[in-house]
């Protein structure tokens, strides 16, 4: 079974400066992706970035990195510069390949407030 | 492109009542699937599909239904609504093989059982 861990259920960042977000996860798979969502207040899920167990090279698009530490299964999302904006609830989710099953698995989410 | 489309948007339900939760995505997906959003829980599967006449159970699938007629309908219904279903849902759909696997959300709806 798969499993995902996120261990900060709040965090506090000063507007511009850079914040992680932790995630681990378990599995006994050896092909997986990783994912980052963001909910805003608004309540949408809005895709941030993936990360293939395959892929050599973290992942990165615009202000977001993925921290992806393959023997510590950890998948840490890296904000950059954050911004007011960024304020929001990120949840991490896992898709593993189990048994011909790739049924997305999230974690409870951490909530991240941006301070001007 | 209209993506995923949830409706309603909000609703209210008297203990007991039935309803259903519409959702209908135009992008040719064989994987559907329902989550439920509860403070603290993240978010957890109802019901999921990979295609047309095959459903199955998620995680917290207890007083829900679903068929999946189409490949772009997948209902949720209520049989017996309980104040315990009180939560927001998502609807949500992908590629089933092949691809990233990066889920394409409805907008959510906000489901209140007095």
């Amino acid at each position: 079974a798969q499993k995902i861990t996120q261990t900060q259920p709040g965090m506090f960042v000063q507007e511009k400066e850079a914040v992680t977000l932790d995630c681990t996860y378990d599995t006994s798979d050896q092909s997986y992706g990783l994912f980052w969502y963001k909910q805003p207040s608004s309540g949408e899920m809005i895709f941030l970035i993936y990360q293939g167990s395959y892929d050599e090279q973290n992942a990165t698009e615009g202000r977001y990195s993925l921290n992806f530490q393959k023997a510590r299964k950890s998948a840490n999302l890296v904000i950059s510069a954050s911004q007011l904006g960024d304020s929001a609830m990120y949840f991490c989710a896992m898709r593993a390949s189990s048994g011909g099953s790739y049924i997305p698995t999230f974690g409870r989410g951490t909530s991240l407030i941006v301070h001007p | 492109n209209a993506g995923v489309t949830q409706t309603p948007k909000f609703q209210v339900l008297k203990t007991g009542q039935s309803m259903t939760l519409q959702c209908a995505q135009d992008m040719n997906h064989e994987y559907m699937s329902w989550y439920r959003q509860d403070p603290g829980m993240g978010l957890r599967l109802i019901h999921y599909s990979v295609g047309a006449g095959i459903t199955d159970q998620g995680e917290v699938p207890n007083g829900y239904n679903v068929s999946r007629s189409t490949t772009e309908d997948f209902p949720l219904r209520l049989l017996s609504a309980a104040p315990s279903q009180t939560s927001v849902y998502f609807c949500a759909s992908t590629v089933w093989q092949g691809g990233t696997g990066e889920l394409f959300f409805g907008e959510g709806s906000r489901l209140t059982v007095l």
